[in-house]
């Protein structure tokens, strides 16, 4: 059973592009979560997804942020016009169910660089 | 706020000794609280979990503790490895899927 992956593992970006990163959760997994961790920083939570729907994304900038979890395929965290405060480290959680006592699995995640 | 506190921010012991983390939290409601190890360019990879009435927990030569009246949480790693060198992460979950992470603890391990 593969873990959750995560492509690309590393982006680099002009500032104004778009950048969008890919989280395939593990096997039999309906639950996604993004976090982003800046630099020295803990990681911060984003967003929470089920499959086509957006649970909770309270932790997403209300700006240029955007977050799916589709039928079928990945889901994508898309990040447009992108600015030099966006470099950070963006991981990818899944989980087979909801709750605090469910463990979520991590991905090596996206090392974004907005040059 | 919520806020999860590590101590210290950075660790270098030599290989074989043992060491003790730190975790310091003011999370309400509290659930659970997680250890995880972070390997540089990784995702972090759960060590332990422990709950409410769970005082201790081991996995391997890692042990963690929990004093939930005084809201500290501790990591001792036995016998240190120099594949031990990672970031070890605390996390508070409060309810449902709300993870609080903290700033992490840097360990290196020398030969």
């Amino acid at each position: 059973n593969a873990g959750v992956m995560q492509n690309p593992r590393h982006l680099v970006r002009r500032r104004g592009q778009e950048a969008r990163l890919r989280c395939s959760p593990m096997k039999g997994h309906s639950h996604v979560y993004w976090y982003r961790q800046l630099p020295e920083e803990g990681l911060k939570f984003m967003v929470y997804l089920q499959k086509e729907n957006i649970i909770d994304e309270s932790g997403m900038p209300k700006e240029r942020f955007s977050a799916e979890f589709p039928k079928e395929g990945p889901s994508i965290l898309r990040i447009q016009q992108v600015v030099r405060g966006d470099s950070a480290a963006y991981f990818c959680a899944s989980s087979p169910v909801s709750g605090g006592a469910s463990e979520q699995f991590f991905g090596p995640g996206t090392r974004l660089t907005v040059l | 706020k919520n806020q999860v506190e590590q101590s210290p921010q950075s660790l270098i012991i030599l290989e074989g000794k043992n060491c003790t983390l730190q975790c310091n939290y003011t999370v309400s409601p509290f659930s659970n609280l997680r250890w995880y190890k972070q390997d540089t360019g990784r995702g972090p990879v759960s060590l332990t979990i422990m709950t409410f009435s769970e005082n201790t927990k081991s996995n391997g030569r890692y042990t963690a503790t929990l004093d939930a009246d005084t809201k500290q949480s501790s990591l001792h790693i036995t016998a240190s490895q120099l594949s031990d060198s990672a970031s070890y992460i605390c996390v508070v979950i409060t309810s449902g899927y709300a993870l609080n992470f903290g700033k992490g603890t840097s360990l290196l391990v020398t030969p």
